[in-house]
């Protein structure tokens, strides 16, 4: 089965850097990679997906990069907000599985 | 409109006692699928639904958990005899097209 691995496990940034979190996969069918912000208590939110005839996507201040050949992808964040700060899941797999990394907590300091 | 609703939120249950999870997907969603997260974790897979048909059920962790979804709209994971291990929030997801998955909020389970 797919397995995901997601660096780093906690991230501290200053209020308008970046911020990148990055997740290597490895099942090579996998054609699907959406990113999670999950705020605590609250669900899981979509906030980016790429899939696997792409390699690169942006919407707005955040984009998300894919390697297919390396089996990884990258989520970059510019320009960070405290409201920002959340843990940040990555996934991959396809319509009928998703395999979640274990999370990034993402600390915007003001 | 309405998102995916789950109930309860919170379930406290002793051990030994049986629970059952109840997922409302967005109207018109296809796919429903369960996920157990534990503290700190990553959601893991349980299982998934294409209507009413369970076409995976292969992260169940064992046969005392069940799911079903009998007219392809709600869905009730059913777990028996609860053991300590088991204390989770069990998310359910379900999606329409393209592969996107719409989170509910998850019910809290602690097993005491």
């Amino acid at each position: 089965g797919e397995n995901v691995e997601q660096h780093p496990s906690t991230l501290s940034v200053q209020e308008g850097d970046s911020a990148v979190i990055k997740c290597t996969y490895s099942d090579s069918a996998s054609n699907y990679f959406p990113w999670y912000k999950q705020e605590l208590g609250k669900r899981p939110q979509l906030i980016i997906d790429i899939r696997s005839n792409v390699g690169e996507k942006k919407d707005q201040r955040i984009a998300v990069t894919l390697n297919k050949t390396a089996k990884h992808f990258s989520l970059h964040i510019t320009e960070t907000q405290p409201e920002d700060s959340a843990v940040y899941f990555c996934a991959g797999g396809s319509a009928r599985q998703l395999t979640f990394g274990s999370g990034t907590q993402l600390t915007v300091l003001p | 409109g309405a998102g995916v609703s789950q109930s309860p939120r919170y379930k406290v249950a002793k051990r030994g006692q049986d629970v059952a999870l109840r997922c409302d997907p967005i109207s018109g969603h296809v796919s429903l699928f369960w996920y157990q997260q534990a503290l700190g974790q990553g959601p893991e897979f349980l299982t998934y639904f294409q209507n009413e048909a369970q076409l995976d059920k292969s992260g169940l962790p064992s046969d005392r958990f069940f799911a079903e979804r009998p007219e392809g709209s709600v869905s009730t994971l059913k777990i028996q005899r609860t053991q300590q291990e088991d204390s989770a929030v069990y998310l359910c997801a379900s999606s329409l097209a393209k592969n996107i998955q719409y989170f509910g909020a998850g019910t809290r389970l602690s097993v005491l």
